[in-house]
């Protein structure tokens, strides 16, 4: 089956820092990433939406400006944490999709923590 | 997405079929039944689809109403692993037109040994 990583698995970084996520299709070529939050105790939150090669469509109520999303190739996005606070500290997650295929394919998920 | 209801919480006893329920009465014509279900600290992974007939594979059963309104995901022998918050999702059939999966607050499921 399709196989999606990110990296790292867990942060840790200092309050006003900021910390990148990846996320990468292994085995397939994903034309559409997906970035979620997730809570402690609460379910997934979509963040962002982005095609490879176009800017990101961030959901209502996502600061554009703060979380920063790269899609440059058809196996990697990048989520960028920026100047983060411990109100950023949660469970990102990707997932991805390749062109023609609604099936969607989810990372393990990066615990980030920000003291 | 159309909305989905679950119960918030289940318990089950290891080694016994679990059932459980998912209500989608606004479900439209062009939607699948999905279901995903994340472990704790993982990400989703999905477990089954359906349209209208009930569908079979080594994970899961889904058995869905005639109707459609609803469907119910069978775990038939429910071990301690199957512990996770399962999440039941309709998606529509066209590709492009549902891109996004948009969660609801799912079903969390405990296994008693």
């Amino acid at each position: 089956g399709a196989v999606v990583s990110q990296h790292p698995s867990w942060v840790i970084c200092k309050s006003g820092t900021s910390v990148k996520i990846e996320c990468r299709s292994l085995d397939f070529q994903a034309t559409t990433m997906f970035w979620y939050r997730q809570f402690p105790k609460q379910s997934l939150m979509l963040m962002a939406t982005s095609n490879e090669g176009s800017k990101a469509t961030y959901e209502q109520g996502v600061e554009k400006d703060k979380f920063l999303i790269n899609h440059a190739s058809l196996t990697l996005s990048t989520l960028t944490v920026t100047s983060a606070h411990p109100e950023d500290s949660s469970f990102y997650i990707c997932s991805a999709s390749s062109s023609g295929s609604n099936e969607q394919y989810f990372g393990p998920g990066t615990r980030l923590t920000v003291t | 997405d159309a909305k989905t209801t679950q119960p918030n919480s289940m318990e089950s006893n290891e080694e016994e079929p679990v059932h459980l329920p998912c209500n989608h009465s606004t479900i439209s014509g062009t939607d699948y039944i999905h279901w995903y279900r994340q472990l704790p600290s993982q990400g989703p992974e999905y477990v089954i689809h359906g349209l209208t007939s009930n569908v079979n594979n080594r994970m899961a059963s889904l058995a869905i109403a005639e109707d459609r309104k609803s469907s119910t995901l069978i775990l038939h022998r429910a071990t301690l692993r199957d512990a996770a918050v399962y999440y039941c999702i309709l998606r529509d059939v066209i590709i492009g037109r549902d891109d996004k999966i948009i969660f609801g607050k799912g079903t969390r499921l405990h296994i008693l040994p």
